[in-house]
């Protein structure tokens, strides 16, 4: 297992239209993480799953977003109706979840732009 | 919740040099990480340091819990090592993800 991956790495899309994205994490890792990131700031906290429950989401999920986790192991983030302000990338991360082993480990991110 | 603060926000070395980069936050912790973002945009892991002192190889690492600080030594600067570093928290209730600071740009010039 050589890390976290996401797919796409790139994402172009127009205005309206709806995205999905996948994350693979560590395979050992039970907690799974989304963050978005625009330009000049540092990642944002989106939610995060441990298994495959969803134990939390930020305000700034609105309803547009929608994450999954279905077995416990990958996951998808979908934005429906995509608007411009959703251009950023989105970052995915993983732990063991047990303190002190929390270490959080990022994939590459999936850069989208909104036309 | 949690604060984190990153100075400086912008940083210049030339080659060779050393340079000190400051994480303060606004509550007890138990997880801090120093990440190093590179041009493509991956978050790399520099350092898993809620407390004490950390090295690896140009780099180290203190954090100082009870003063709620954090300090990332840069020794030896080379152009490879631009980019932008974060320091990011995670407060004591331990089931919270982690909070960014801004972030310090490092430009390290030949």
């Amino acid at each position: 297992d050589t890390g976290v991956s996401q797919d796409p790495r790139h994402k172009i899309t127009k205005r309206g239209q709806n995205v999905t994205f996948r994350c693979d994490p560590i395979s050992e890792h039970n907690r799974l993480y989304w963050y978005r990131q625009t330009l000049g700031q540092g990642p944002e906290f989106l939610t995060y799953f441990q298994n495959e429950a969803q134990l939390e989401k930020s305000r700034l999920l609105s309803d547009r977003f929608s994450a999954e986790r279905p077995k416990g192991s990958f996951s998808t983030l979908e934005i429906q109706r995509t608007e411009q302000g959703d251009s950023a990338m989105y970052l995915c991360a993983s732990s063991l979840g047990r303190i002190p082993y929390n270490e959080q480990f990022f994939g590459p991110g999936t850069r989208l732009t909104v036309l | 919740g949690i604060q984190v603060e990153q100075s400086p926000p912008d940083l210049i070395l030339q080659e060779g040099a050393n340079s000190t980069l400051r994480c303060n936050f606004s509550d007890s912790v138990n997880n801090l990480q120093w990440f190093h973002q590179n041009p493509w945009g991956q978050l790399i892991n520099l350092f898993y340091i809620p407390s004490g002192t950390k090295q690896n190889g140009r780099l180290s690492a203190t954090t100082v819990a009870t003063e709620r600080y954090s300090l990332l030594y840069i020794s030896s600067s080379q152009t490879t090592d631009s980019g932008v570093y974060f320091c990011a928290v995670v407060g004591n209730s331990g089931n919270t993800p982690l909070v960014f600071g801004k972030g310090t740009r490092l430009s390290v010039i030949a």
